[in-house]
């Protein structure tokens, strides 16, 4: 089993929907999540951390839940520039786990 | 401005060819890393160094080798490049290494393999 897991997509949807990933981690002891937003042939950026009480940064929200080992990620509203892979990262012991991603291409 | 680059951007080297990637980061922090990202796969944790302390990963070829001559530079070392070994190369800095730290990342050396 992957230490992280998450549906390859992609996902297509039109401008303004909202749409939802998931993501699993096998590493009950995980420390530290994220979301990463990587566009094609370029470095992985931060798009925001997860923390246990959730937390909102504009149009997207990320909720962790420790109980069953998933992190998610909610886009509101979605733009043409939100089109990009969404990678999810758990931190476990010192270092970080990537998940290979979910590519969301978002279409007029 | 970039705070971690990575030179050169596009690299193509002969199968069995040494070659040398680099690294070199502005912000002063502590810790490097290296990562292996082929197409639609997750970025793969290499090593990374934290100041001078080497951490190798346990699935990591002897055929990838590391150094950091400063804080401020490091450098992967391909020794005899195969087919499978193309892929874009990431190197990335946090400050600690600390549970909530980001990482830089730079823009990546995509590598090609003839």
């Amino acid at each position: 089993r992957k230490e992280v897991e998450q549906d390859p997509g992609p996902f297509n949807v039109p401008e303004g929907a909202t749409v939802a990933f998931n993501c699993t981690y096998s590493n009950s002891a995980s420390q530290s999540f994220f979301w990463y937003r990587q566009d094609c042939r370029k470095e992985p950026k931060l798009l925001m951390s997860v923390y246990s009480s959730g937390n909102e940064d504009g149009r997207f929200t990320a909720q962790l839940n420790r109980a069953s080992q998933y992190i998610s990620l909610l886009i509101r509203d979605s733009k043409l520039s939100d089109s990009a892979t969404y990678l999810c990262v758990v931190k476990s012991t010192d270092k970080l786990i990537f998940g290979t991603g979910t590519r969301l291409q978002v279409f007029p | 401005d970039a705070m971690v680059i990575q030179n050169p951007r596009y690299q193509v080297t002969q199968f069995g060819k040494p070659v040398t990637l680099s690294c070199s980061q502005t912000l002063n922090h502590n810790v490097m890393y290296w990562y292996q990202q082929k197409s639609s796969q997750a970025p793969k944790l290499l090593f990374h160094y934290y100041d001078k302390d080497f951490n190798n990963e346990a699935d990591t070829p002897d055929n990838f080798q590391s150094r950091r001559p400063n804080t401020s530079f490091c450098f992967l070392d391909i020794r005899s490049p195969g087919l499978g070994d193309a892929a874009m190369y990431l190197c990335a800095t946090s400050r600690d290494g600390g549970p909530s730290e980001k990482l830089f990342f730079g823009s990546g050396t995509q590598l090609s393999v003839l």
